[in-house]
């Protein structure tokens, strides 16, 4: 298994409160994801991050922002949850890879959020 | 607009017999897909890949095909086995490093 660990596994949170969700992985990959997995909307990108203090948006990403300070460190922020929030959110890495040459993309266990 | 998609929200099939799950792309730009298996209350987990210069690609009883011109990959599974039932995501790659995902088929394999 990659070493992925999400903190924390679960909550329950007010609506208009901050949340962070942590992630940390030991497998030294450059490549950092957070996706959200809805019912009838599979897993959708939140952000990605490319390297140390590089960041950038994906499919969803309205009302989330993410940073990274430390390769294995990748944090994702709700600045202030909405019920719409409520959701399991996944972190997932992946090396880096060009060209036609296959890379895997491996998922943490997951958060589960509830926005109250 | 999803660009990766998954038709069918889920599939029941006989054990023993095959299971076929489908995928449909839009993005040509895509080079590089996968499949995913995922059990309730767990992150998702690779199952299988496919190189867009291939059209195909075993492992076992898991097969991928891409059928580039259509824009269409499946998984085939034989035979199917209970312990196959779970919720298949296909993926796409983008950028090298970038991926997005199908909706998910939910696989039922009855004994």
């Amino acid at each position: 298994d990659a070493g992925i660990t999400q903190s924390p596994r679960h909550k329950v949170t007010e609506t208009g409160t901050p949340v962070t969700l942590r992630c940390h992985q030991t497998e030294n990959h450059r490549y950092m994801y957070w996706y959200r997995q809805d019912p009838g909307h599979g897993l959708r990108l939140i952000h990605y991050s490319y390297g140390v203090k590089d960041t950038d948006k994906g499919e969803v990403s309205d009302g989330y922002s993410v940073s990274r300070s430390k390769t294995e460190d990748f944090l994702l922020t709700l600045e202030s949850a909405t019920s719409s929030q409520t959701s399991v959110y996944f972190c997932a890495i992946s090396e880096e890879r060009t060209a036609l040459s296959g890379n895997t993309i491996y998922f943490g266990e997951g958060s589960w959020l509830t926005v109250v | 607009d999803q660009q990766v998609k998954q038709n069918s929200p889920s599939l029941s099939v006989q054990e023993g017999r095959i299971s076929i799950l489908n995928c449909d792309y839009t993005n040509s730009m895509f080079d590089y897909f996968l499949w995913y298996k995922k059990y309730p209350a767990e992150g998702p987990t690779f199952l299988i890949s496919i190189s867009s210069i291939k059209d195909k690609n075993e492992d076992g009883r898991f097969t991928v095909f891409l059928n580039k011109s259509a824009k269409h990959l499946s998984l085939h599974i034989v035979p199917s086995q209970p312990g196959d039932s779970a919720v298949y995501f296909c993926a796409a790659r983008y950028n090298f490093n970038k991926f997005y995902f199908g909706s998910g088929t939910k696989l039922n394999v009855k004994p």
